[in-house]
C-alpha cells in the first residue's frame, strides 16, 4: 500500500508555543488529506479534511484558529497547533487518499504531542 | 447521527484460537464498512472493507468480515490466531458516498502462546 509519513513522530512543547506536524505521501499525490485526533483509550476523531489548494474543512467543535491546516502541495499538509495548552496534548494521526471519494485513506504513524 | 459501537474494549485470547471481534453501527442507510489495525508505531492498516455486494468480506492477513444488516453489524472474525496478531483493532464507517470515517472506541486483542 501507499506510504504516508509525519513529523515529528513526537514532540513536548511548552505551553503557549505552537508546534507544526506535518504529514507527507511519499509515493503518490494526496488529494485529500484528513487529521484525526487520538485520546488514551478512545477512538480517533476527525478534526478536518483538506484538499489541495484550497481551506480546509473542520468538524464541528474544532477551533479552526487554533489548529491551521494548510494543504499546499500533492503531496505535504501540516497542523499547526498554536498557543498549545496541556488539554491538547494528544495524538494527532494524518491520513491522505489519490483520488476518488471512497478510494482507501492511508494513515501515517502519528504524532504525540505533550504540552507541559 | 452515526455512530459505531464496539462492545469488547479488551480480548484475551490464545494462539492458535479462534477470534470474533464485535462492531454494531448506527446510520439510517448501508455505509460504507471497514476495519483497522493499529500496532504500536504504525499507522493504522485496512484489514478489509465493505461497499456493497456479497456481505462476507475476505481481508488481509487471514482476516475476514460478515456485514448483516439486520444486526447492523459487521464482525471481523479469524479462524487461528497468531501472536503477530496483538494489536488495536478499529471498526469504522463512512456514510455513503464521503469520506468521513467514523470510528468505534477499538478492541485491544492480546494473545497468550
Amino acid at each position: 500500500g501507499a506510504v504516508v509519513s509525519q513529523h515529528p513522530s513526537w514532540v513536548i512543547c511548552k505551553s503557549g508555543t505552537s508546534v507544526k506536524i506535518e504529514c507527507r505521501s511519499l509515493d503518490f499525490q494526496a488529494t485529500t488529506m484528513f487529521w484525526y485526533r487520538q485520546f488514551p483509550k478512545q477512538s480517533l476523531m476527525l478534526m478536518a479534511t483538506s484538499n489541495e489548494g484550497s481551506k480546509a474543512t473542520y468538524e464541528q467543535g474544532v477551533e479552526k484558529d487554533k489548529f491551521l491546516i494548510n494543504h499546499a502541495s500533492l503531496t505535504l499538509s501540516t497542523l499547526t497547533v498554536t498557543s498549545a495548552h496541556p488539554e491538547d496534548s494528544s495524538f494527532y494521526i494524518c491520513s491522505a487518499r489519490d483520488s476518488l471519494v471512497g478510494s482507501e485513506q492511508f494513515f501515517g504513524p502519528g504524532t504525540r504531542l505533550t504540552v507541559l | 447521527a452515526q455512530s459505531v459501537t464496539q462492545p469488547d474494549i479488551h480480548i484475551t485470547v490464545s494462539e492458535g484460537a479462534s477470534l470474533e471481534l464485535r462492531c454494531n453501527y448506527s446510520y439510517g442507510a448501508t455505509p460504507y464498512l471497514f476495519w483497522y489495525v493499529q500496532s504500536p508505531g504504525q499507522g493504522l492498516q485496512l484489514l478489509l472493507k465493505y461497499f456493497s455486494g456479497d456481505t462476507l468480506v475476505q481481508g488481509i492477513k487471514g482476516f475476514e468480515a460478515e456485514f448483516k444488516r439486520s444486526q447492523s453489524s459487521f464482525n471481523l472474525r479469524k479462524p487461528s490466531v497468531h501472536w503477530s496478531d496483538a494489536a488495536e483493532y478499529f471498526c469504522a464507517v463512512a456514510p455513503y458516498n464521503t469520506d468521513k470515517l467514523i470510528f468505534g472506541t477499538g478492541t485491544r486483542l492480546q494473545v497468550f502462546p
